[in-house]
């Protein structure tokens, strides 16, 4: 069975610094799907960026990127120049063909100023 | 991005009645939904996926004669709770896997902005 593993379960970081988030995953298959999503405390659930598990390049959006290690199946995220609007709890995510996405644990981040 | 609206965004019963929770994707189509449920300070539960004209599948321990959905267009998917009690105040999110419009990939779930149930 897959399984999602997020070891921090709170995290903080500095204003304008960077701060790296763990996330590691178990599967079998080798055509997925791994996402980040952040819930502010709106509990809106925002998609923050995916990874394509076919692609090697590491996604990047604007500060946020990971970085995909598919073989030790990890699947980082690096926020630089942190913001006070970047508190919030992270969910990684994967998914595979059945389309259901299981979740981590969260990690919760603060930002401090 | 795509969006997906829930109603209604908190809704207090008393125990023993029903509630339904509506859940619409507004600019695409989705003919797979999603409802999870995420108790205090924890990560979320997927419940049962929703299927547009057919019947829900629901994961292991979820009671499908207590959380009902219908899933009847490419927009719309509802949860109903059926006789709820205490234990089932939390908070229910649904999403909505794009299946075309929206100028999004498919294979990325968008969610709603969750309901709130307490149950007296």
């Amino acid at each position: 069975a897959q399984t999602v593993t997020q070891s921090q379960p709170e995290m903080s970081v500095q204003e304008a610094e960077t701060v790296t988030l763990s996330c590691t995953y178990d599967t079998s298959e080798s055509d997925y799907y791994l996402f980040w999503y952040k819930q502010p405390p709106s509990r809106q659930m925002i998609l923050v960026i995916r990874q394509e598990a076919y692609k090697q390049q590491n996604a990047t959006e604007n500060r946020f990127s990971v970085n995909f290690q598919k073989a030790a199946k990890s699947f980082s995220l690096k926020i630089s120049d942190s913001q006070l609007g970047d508190a919030a709890m992270y969910f990684c995510a994967y998914r595979a063909g059945t389309y259901k996405y299981i979740f981590g644990t969260g990690t919760r981040l603060k930002v401090l100023a | 991005g795509a969006v997906v609206s829930q109603h209604p965004s908190r809704v207090i019963c008393k125990s023993g009645t029903s509630v339904k929770i509506e859940c619409r994707s507004l600019d695409f189509q989705a003919t797979t939904m999603f409802w999870y449920r995420q108790f205090p300070k924890q990560s979320l539960m997927l419940m049962a996926t929703s299927n547009e004209g057919s019947k829900a599948t629901y994961e292991q321990g979820v009671e499908k004669d207590k959380f009902l959905i219908n899933h009847a267009s490419l927009t719309l998917s509802t949860l109903t709770v059926t006789s709820a009690h205490p234990e089932d105040s939390s908070f229910y999110i649904c999403s909505a896997r794009v299946t075309s419009g929206g100028g999004t990939p498919p294979e990325t779930q968008y969610f709603g902005p969750g309901t709130r149930l307490l149950v007296l």
